[in-house]
């Protein structure tokens, strides 16, 4: 059964950092591009950043860039996510996403784990 | 990046079709073969429901429909059901490989 448990997750203040963890089985998470993807609350859906299956093309939503980073390590089945100069904006529930291989869609996806940024 | 653009409700009463519209520009929606439709209930992760304008995944009930004109998508709900009372993004992969998601549009099932 694909899974993948995000952790991480928490209370920080304005300018500050977190790095989340997603950790992922049941399929060979080596050949999979993955991404992060967050949602504020009572908000929609935002694209944050994607990882290619070797970690050597990545991509970031304009609203993170030069603050976020993403990495993976293919040995530990785990993606990351370092959030730098975090504002309040980024206050939102963080999920991983497994990209398909045959496609541009995410079709698994993890429960989330929630970051807050406030004095 | 800036988001797509999907109706902010739509409703039904069970039984009947409903289509939830997401609009974009030629540099995604328009220009892309891949948008994908996802659910999400209250305190849920996001479930795909159509890949590629059209394509079903296994397991997805075959009352979820997908297509495309020019730089519109749309999902169609035939059928409606309880269950299917949910939120609903579209999502496009655009040409700076990017994604991105719509504004998202809650189904009520009256």
């Amino acid at each position: 059964e694909v899974q993948m448990v995000e952790s991480g997750g928490g209370l920080v203040n304005p300018g500050g950092s977190l790095r989340l963890s997603c950790e992922a089985s049941g399929f060979t998470f080596s050949v999979y591009p993955m991404n992060w993807v967050r949602q504020a609350p009572g908000k929609g859906l935002e694209w944050v950043s994607s990882i290619s299956s070797s970690g050597s093309s990545i991509y970031y939503a304009d609203s993170v860039k030069g603050r976020f980073t993403i990495s993976r390590d293919n040995t530990k089945n785990s993606l990351y996510l370092q959030m730098n100069s975090l504002r309040v904006e980024d206050t939102a529930v963080y999920y991983c996403a497994r990209e398909s291989r045959d496609g541009f869609h995410m079709d698994y996806w993890g429960q989330g784990t929630l970051a807050t940024v406030s004095s | 990046q800036s988001a797509l653009t999907q109706p902010a409700s739509v409703s039904g009463s069970p039984g009947q079709s409903i289509t939830i519209s997401c609009s974009g520009t030629s540099s995604d929606v328009g220009g892309s073969k891949y948008v994908s439709w996802y659910q999400q209930h209250p305190g849920k992760a996001p479930k795909l429901m159509i890949s590629d304008v059209s394509n079903r995944p296994s397991g997805v009930s075959n009352r979820f429909s997908g297509s495309k004109s020019g730089n519109t998508a749309s999902l169609t709900i035939s059928g409606l059901q309880a269950e299917d009372e949910a939120d609903y993004y579209c999502n496009s992969y655009s040409s700076s490989s990017t994604y991105v998601f719509g504004t998202g549009t809650k189904v009520t099932v009256l």
